[in-house]
């Protein structure tokens, strides 16, 4: 299976900081990579699909990037609503895998 | 609007079998493939499985491979979720979700989930 690591595994963050969450895949998947939120008590969203691509009605403050084996989630101004925990989830394989997790905190 | 809501969680004895169902509201059903991703109390996601659109083809992670069975019934719009041999470590919510038509590489609608707890 491939492997997902996400670095940290937890942040605290000020409103209007910007945070940038690493996701590492064992081995490469192109671009095969997913981001999402999940807040506190509620089902996922998704966020960032083929590692750039933000989906419909995300605010443009999140950003993704990277390919091969090293991903980047951007939130260039942190909102209070971004608390939650982030996960990178990939799509190379067609068993999928999912990261641990970022919980952020502001 | 679009809609998925699980059903059939509960409190189920380890080896017991326990079967989730998933109705889809709000969108041509047959046209998507389907997941089933679990969450351990207090832990991460795990894809569990995913079944084309036709229901022809599936995946399934490799903890559940053999013990779960992912299916569906397009002519009542539902996903199902057959669990044998049930262990502890099973434990948790269990979302559906809808494949990203967009590119298949994500999931883009989830339900609320439906909680399964395997405990003497």
């Amino acid at each position: 299976d491939i492997q997902m690591t996400q670095s940290p595994s937890s942040l605290s963050a000020s409103v209007g900081d910007r945070v940038t969450i690493t996701c590492r895949a064992s081995q490469s998947i192109s671009n095969y990579l997913t981001w999402y939120q999940q807040r506190p008590g509620k089902a996922p969203k998704l966020l960032i699909y083929l590692a750039s691509n933000l989906h419909s009605g995300v605010p443009s403050r999140f950003s993704g990037s990277g390919s091969g084996t090293d991903f980047t989630l951007t939130i260039t101004s942190l909102q209070p609503e971004d608390l939650g925990t982030y996960y990178c989830q990939q799509s190379f394989s067609s068993l999928w895998t999912v990261g641990q997790g970022t919980k952020v905190e502001i | 609007q679009v809609q998925l809501v699980e059903s059939g969680g509960g409190v189920v004895q380890p080896g017991r079998s326990l079967r989730l169902s998933c109705a889809a509201s709000g969108f041509t059903f047959s046209s998507y493939a389907m997941h089933w991703v679990r969450q351990a109390p207090g832990k991460g996601l795990e894809w569990v499985a995913v079944i084309s659109h036709d229901g022809s083809d599936s995946y399934y992670a490799d903890s559940v491979k053999g013990r779960f069975t992912i299916s569906r019934d397009n002519s009542k719009n539902t996903l199902y979720l057959q669990m044998d041999s049930l262990r502890a470590e099973d434990t948790g919510v269990f979302y559906c979700a809808r494949d990203f038509a967009v590119t298949s590489d994500a999931v883009d609608i989830w339900g609320q989930g439906t909680m399964v707890t395997v405990s003497s």
